[in-house]
């Protein structure tokens, strides 16, 4: 079946540090990759989006690229804010007769420091 | 357009009882997912209802229903609460094509004393 898998956690940074979180896939077919982030005592909020091969995502300065040759959708920011501090999911909605299925990974914690 | 709406946000019932959780999408969107979220097993997909038909469903017992209405409201219920019931419960809506977009609601937060 689909499965995501998102890099151990937790991870911590200082304000203005490079991010990544590693995030791969297995799906048959061509699945939709999503990137969903979820703040203290709320629900997810999408953070981006990729749909096809090839395709970039990006929002609030954080991006990720569809690979299909790696089954890869890692999330980067080139300088983290505290603000940022919060729980990141990386998702796949297979489509077809799983349309409505969202298969997430385990979640990773960041916290970033002044 | 309003968000994603969850009633009630937190519930509290004690081992046996059932329980019913509500969830208005937003306007114009038919598709609507059910998850529960658990420190242990992480996000995990219930059902999903699309036009008042139930359209897949998760690995979860019979004890875990819900259905839709004609207004893309949707209700799910647990029957027999168990405390490893104690979760969040996320619910998501979605046009019910293209992508697979959702946008998620605030949850409601259920503990199974």
């Amino acid at each position: 079946g689909d499965s995501v898998t998102q890099m151990e956690g937790p991870v911590t940074l200082s304000e203005e540090a490079f991010l990544t979180i590693n995030c791969t896939y297995t799906a048959t077919g061509y699945p939709s990759l999503f990137w969903y982030v979820q703040y203290p005592g709320e629900g997810l909020q999408l953070l981006l989006k990729a749909t096809k091969a090839d395709d970039k995502g990006s929002n609030k300065g954080f991006e990720a690229t569809y690979r299909k040759e790696t089954t890869s959708f890692h999330l980067e920011k080139g300088s983290v804010q505290v603000s940022d501090s919060a729980v990141y999911f990386c998702a796949l909605n297979p489509g077809g007769t799983s349309y409505g299925k969202l298969t997430f990974g385990q979640g990773t914690i960041l916290t970033v420091h002044p | 357009k309003a968000g994603v709406t969850q009633t009630p946000r937190y519930l509290i019932k004690t081992r046996g009882q059932q329980v019913t959780l509500s969830c208005s999408p937003i306007s114009g969107h038919r598709s609507v997912s059910w998850y529960q979220q658990t420190p242990g097993q992480g996000l995990q997909f219930l059902f999903e209802y699309f036009s008042e038909t139930q359209r897949n469903k998760g690995n979860f017992p019979g004890r875990f229903s819900g259905r839709q209405f004609s207004n893309s409201r949707s209700e799910m219920n647990v029957s027999t609460l168990e405390l490893g019931d104690s979760a969040l419960y996320l619910c998501a809506s979605s046009l019910g094509w293209g992508n697979g977009e959702q946008f998620f609601g605030p949850g409601t937060r259920l503990t199974v004393l």
